[in-house]
């Protein structure tokens, strides 16, 4: 199985930080990597696919980077509904398997 | 509107079954291969499962957790996705989501809201 390590696991930022996560998978994927938000008791929410590509109705401060094994999601400027739980996940093998997650809390 | 709804969580005892149904409404069901995710309580998310569409023979996958006890089925006619859980374990408590399959298949681009399943005597 392909493991995927995102680091940190949990990060304290402000409003208007720049925030940087990264995701590492334990073998190549080529940019088949996605990007979700979660927030408490709520459904994952996509937000960037095949690497960096920005899902539709997602905020332009979202982007993403990468190929190969190691990947980057990057908040340009966080705002107040960014803090979430952020997972990455690996759709070029069966079975897929998503990062540990990464909880971005309010500095 | 795009909406996925799953029902049928419940408290089962160890070695029990349940079924997990999710109702799809919004698009044409029939295109769309469909997974199951599940995430234990306070833990990151784990792949379940999937079923592609009927162009691809309805084929399913399975994570190795699960394979042998949970079977993963479809009604197009009903717009609905099942997960049939059997021998089920105390392991496999978690908030079970259904989620769609974007173009491509590589990505999940709309989720039910999940449904709580817990094992335990």
């Amino acid at each position: 199985d392909i493991q995927m390590t995102q680091s940190p696991s949990s990060l304290s930022a402000s409003v208007g930080d720049r925030v940087t996560i990264t995701c590492r998978a334990s073998q190549s994927i080529s940019s088949y990597l996605n990007w979700y938000q979660q927030k408490p008791g709520k459904a994952p929410k996509l937000l960037i696919y095949a690497a960096s590509s920005l899902q539709s109705g997602v905020p332009s401060r979202f982007s993403g980077s990468g190929s190969g094994t190691d990947f980057t999601l990057t908040i340009s400027s966080l705002q107040p509904e960014d803090f979430a739980t952020y997972h990455c996940q690996q759709t070029d093998r069966i079975p897929l398997t998503f990062g540990g997650g990464t909880k971005v809390e309010i500095k | 509107e795009v909406q996925l709804v799953e029902s049928g969580g419940g408290l089962v005892q160890p070695g029990g079954s349940l079924r997990l149904s999710c109702a799809a409404s919004g698009f044409t069901f029939s295109d769309h291969y469909m997974d199951w995710v599940r995430q234990a309580p306070g833990k990151g998310l784990e792949w379940v499962g999937r079923t592609t569409n009927k162009p691809n023979s309805y084929t399913t996958e399975y994570a190795a957790s699960v394979k042998g006890r949970f079977t993963i089925s479809r009604d197009d006619s009903k717009n609905s996705l099942y997960l049939q859980m059997n021998s089920l374990k105390t392991e496999d408590t978690a908030v079970y989501y259904c989620a769609r399959r974007g173009s491509g298949n590589y990505f999940f681009d709309q989720w039910g809201q999940g449904t709580l399943v817990t094992v335990s005597s």
